[in-house]
């Protein structure tokens, strides 16, 4: 199995709600990512978790709150979201090895009225 | 810093050669090169590491100039399916090896 799933593929939600998104691989990969991208630019780095522990955090307001249960699961939570965080939620996952080459799932798409 | 990519966007016909550049204002340990289609996620082509090691694709190639902090991705006699949106991804030399920070982007198209 060479894939990174997420779920939902599309989310809308208003500024007042939680919402999760999940992400979740079977290729052994110890290390998993949060990118956000909006359109027309290139991914942003919001999280890294290397061996199930949070190793980066990009300054990423608290309003995201990332999980990360075992090894092939990363989650993130979303509460109080304001309209300019309405993007493509991209995961990714990778060996951590010298190479790091990352495997993108398709990503959320989520909208925040 | 982003790194900065150019051009910002280029037309090609099948066949016809292009060159991608990516360039960082810090000291690099290696460089990632992805592709993305529009409603896709990216998808990894290659890596080069500082000191000359190099993973990757076997149609499209790719150099690393770690004095100028600098790749370049070279892609030849393009395919209509090279079309996409072009990204470098540096990791910085003493940061982590896995923070990738991504480049400006390149919007390549190729025409029949």
């Amino acid at each position: 199995d060479t894939e990174v799933t997420q779920t939902p593929k599309h989310l809308v939600m208003g500024m007042t709600n939680k919402k999760s998104l999940k992400c979740e691989q079977h290729m052994g990969h110890r290390a998993m990512y949060w990118y956000k991208q909006k359109a027309k630019k290139p991914p942003e780095l919001m999280f890294v978790y290397s061996y199930e522990k949070l190793s980066i955090n990009e300054s990423v307001p608290s309003r995201f709150s990332p999980e990360c249960p075992n090894s092939s699961l990363l989650n993130l939570h979303l509460h109080a979201l304001q309209p300019e965080d309405s993007a493509l939620y991209l995961c990714a996952s990778s060996h951590l090895s010298n190479y790091n080459e990352q495997f993108f799932g398709p990503g959320t798409r989520l909208t925040v009225l | 810093q982003q790194p900065v990519q150019s051009p910002q966007a280029v037309i090609l016909r099948e066949g016809e050669d292009a060159v991608i550049n990516c360039s960082s204002s810090k000291a690099l340990y290696s460089v990632h090169w992805y592709r993305q289609k529009h409603g896709e996620a990216p998808v990894f082509l290659m890596i080069l590491l500082k000191g000359g090691e190099q993973k990757g694709h076997d149609k499209i190639s790719a150099s690393f100039n770690e004095k100028k902090q600098q790749s370049s991705l070279y892609l030849t006699a393009s395919q209509l399916s090279y079309s996409g949106t072009y990204f470098c991804g540096t990791a910085a030399l003493g940061g982590a090896t896995n923070k990738l920070i991504f480049g400006t982007g390149t919007l390549l198209a190729v025409q029949p």
